[in-house]
């Protein structure tokens, strides 16, 4: 168990609707990353947020938003949602911005799959 | 841009050595981060090198050399349990991992 929590585990939807995926990091970790893993794909990062503020942006398309509150956990917002969102989104967290290893503990991810 | 290139497959047997590679065209690169991934699940943290040379850790060892943009994950003793994707990443000064395809390795008996 990573300590990183994401909910729900799974998602089913339909074309053109919206959803929200929530992670809570582990304790005391500032940073938050959104990923997305299509089947058999690597994981592409999505955004990274840092106490708060967003720090990084990635391949994220516009119909996605993500957010981090004032108690450290985040929420990805996905919209209009199309059959290619379909993938595993995973949440990860670390201790430091930059440094040493920078480990990033992931959560189990939510399984999103649109009809 | 950024771009990691390593081996779609891999297939050992128990007890085995083996090698996956990772050569990587990067700006800001601040290091490799080798993660491990079954099937579906979490993938959680194996390695990392900043600096040109080996990082050993159990049975699982890390190298780099930051002139070749060139990494490798060595695994020892393979064991069944070892079958698994696993993924280099560069890491860039503000922490966030640019993930490779993946390899995928099964472990046979």
């Amino acid at each position: 168990d990573s300590g990183v929590t994401q909910t729900p585990k799974h998602l089913i939807t339909a074309t053109g609707q919206r959803v929200t995926l929530r992670c809570s990091p582990r304790s005391g970790d500032l940073s938050v990353y959104w990923y997305q893993q299509s089947l058999d794909q690597g994981l592409q990062f999505l955004i990274q947020y840092y106490n708060g503020e967003e720090r990084a942006k990635g391949n994220i398309l516009e119909r996605f938003s993500a957010q981090q509150f004032p108690d450290l956990h985040s929420e990805l917002n996905l919209s209009s949602l199309e059959l290619g969102d379909s993938a595993l989104y995973f949440c990860a967290s670390s201790a430091i911005n930059s440094g040493t290893n920078n480990e990033q503990f992931f959560g189990p991810g939510t399984r999103l799959t649109v009809l | 841009g950024q771009s990691l290139e390593q081996p779609s497959e891999v297939t050992a047997v128990e007890g085995a050595i083996v090698q996956i590679n990772c050569t990587y065209q990067t700006s800001g690169f601040y290091g490799l981060s080798w993660y491990q991934q079954h099937d579906g699940g979490a993938p959680t943290f194996l390695s990392y090198n900043a600096l040109d040379g080996l990082e050993e850790t159990g049975r699982f060892s890390s190298f780099l050399s930051r002139s070749d943009s060139y990494g490798y994950l060595l695994l020892q003793e393979l064991q069944m349990k070892d079958s698994a994707s696993y993924f280099c990443a560069v890491r860039d000064q503000g922490g966030k991992l640019i993930f490779g395809q993946g390899t995928e390795l099964s472990v046979k008996p």
